[in-house]
């Protein structure tokens, strides 16, 4: 099994709609847990981090679900500068600080 | 700023032919780090730098080197390229690595390498 599981998608979704990622991990002991954007043939950049009670910024909002060991990404009132991958990177514990993106997902906004 | 930057930005090489890919960052940025970047393989962890003078093994650091003589530079060396190792290749920084804590990793655009 994958340390960090995404689906590669595409998800094409019409402007205005909303639509979620899911995000799932193996690893128990992971502490911290982000969301970086990535555009076609671009670098990654930091969108969001994702808090154990929950996180919102603006159209965005991260979940975390220790138990279901997954996280989420919630995108509402989608725009076209909203299509893009989106990567999912885990960070655990130990003495390694090990960071592990996920292999993204591919959103797509249709006019 | 000019943040992280990367050079070059596309290269061809030939079976057994070697090169050496520079990343600059101007942000005063202790750790540094190099990834290659497949389709379905996400990005994953060559080598990384805590500091200058220092140098780490990732996840995939077989037939690479790398070197950091300098804080802002950090350069990553393909001895003998093989077409395995036809990637797009990811530098970045970031402040401390914090137990506790996760510091933005910033990354430059990006070197797109094919090896024949």
């Amino acid at each position: 099994r994958k340390e960090v599981e995404q689906d590669p998608g595409p998800f094409n979704v019409p402007e205005g709609a909303t639509v979620a990622f899911n995000c799932t991990y193996s690893n128990s002991a992971s502490q911290s847990f982000f969301w970086y954007r990535q555009d076609c043939r671009k670098e990654p950049k930091l969108l969001m981090s994702v808090y154990s009670s929950g996180n919102e910024d603006g159209r965005f909002t991260a979940q975390l679900n220790r138990a279901s060991q997954y996280i989420s990404l919630l995108i509402r009132d989608s725009k076209l500068s909203d299509s893009a991958t989106y990567l999912c990177v885990v960070k655990s514990s130990g003495g390694y600080q090990k960071v592990t993106f996920g292999t993204g997902t591919k959103l797509q906004v249709i006019p | 700023n000019a943040g992280v930057t990367q050079t070059p930005k596309f290269r061809v090489l030939k079976t057994g032919q070697s090169m050496t890919l520079l990343c600059a960052q101007d942000m005063n940025h202790e750790y540094m780090y190099w990834y290659r970047q497949d389709p379905g393989m996400g990005l994953r962890l060559i080598h990384y730098s805590v500091g200058e003078g220092t140098t780490a093994k990732g996840e995939v650091p077989d037939g690479y080197n790398v070197s950091r003589l300098k804080k802002q530079n950090f350069l990553l060396g393909l001895e003998s390229a093989a077409p395995s190792q036809t990637s797009v290749y990811f530098c970045a920084s970031s402040y401390s690595w914090g137990r506790s804590s996760y510091n933005e990793q910033f990354f430059g655009p990006g070197t797109r390498l094919t090896v024949l």
